[in-house]
């Protein structure tokens, strides 16, 4: 069975600060990473893909994924209190892209 | 506007019912996608459809039922053997080929059993 599991939080840090989510995956095959934010009441919306070992920035964002390890991190730099959100990791599974695996997410809450 | 939609928001349904969840979409989508979302937990798969008039059972099919007459539609049926449908359902699509072409959400549909 492939899991991808995530701490659920809640991941309080103060404003200006750096989060660090994180995400542990079963599967040595899976070779990319979807992180979505989803808002409490609303749908998920894809903040972030990574697909290679290392680093991949995208204004306060970075992704790090370490496949020895098999995890793969979200950074938000200067952490705002309107990132306070649920932050779920997904790996696509069966072949391409077609059908992805979630895990449970991590809530994060961003205070003034 | 280019988009997803889904009707009903809010559902109530008494046991013992059937009923069907709308998902439309205006992106020009080959592939449709039904989830389920529980407080405190990720999406689980339902039912997904890479091209019409054919669809897969996801990892949570049993007590659910799809169609896929048009491209643009893909509604889910929440049958009376669903023995705990009350969530949070998402339907989301995205278009095929080559690339990772991420799955865009609709709003979402929230199911009450009373």
């Amino acid at each position: 069975q492939k899991e991808v599991e995530q701490n659920s939080g809640p991941l309080s840090v103060p404003e200006g600060a750096i989060a660090s989510l994180n995400c542990t995956y079963s599967d040595r095959g899976s070779q990319s990473f979807f992180w979505y934010r989803q808002y409490s009441g609303k749908s998920p919306e894809l903040i972030m893909f990574i697909y290679s070992n290392g680093d991949k920035e995208d204004g306060r964002f970075t992704a790090q994924l370490n496949k020895a390890s098999q995890y793969v991190s979200l950074l938000i730099r200067d952490s705002q209190p309107s990132d306070s959100a649920t932050y779920l990791c997904a790996a696509p599974f069966g072949g391409g892209y077609n059908k992805l695996i979630f895990g449970a997410g991590t809530r994060l809450a961003v205070h003034p | 506007d280019g988009g997803i939609t889904q009707s009903p928001k809010y559902l109530f349904r008494k046991e013992g019912q059937n009923v069907t969840l709308s998902c439309e979409q205006n992106l020009n989508h080959d592939a449709m996608y039904w989830y389920r979302q529980d407080p405190g937990q990720g999406l689980r798969l339902i039912y997904y459809s890479q091209i019409v008039n054919d669809f897969q059972k996801g990892d949570i099919a049993e007590g659910y039922s799809v169609s896929r007459e048009k491209k643009e539609s893909f509604p889910l049926t929440v049958t009376s053997a669903q023995k705990n449908p009350t969530a949070f359902y998402l339907c989301a699509s995205r278009t095929t080929g080559g690339g990772y072409n991420e799955q865009f959400f609709g709003p979402g549909t929230r199911l009450t059993v009373l």
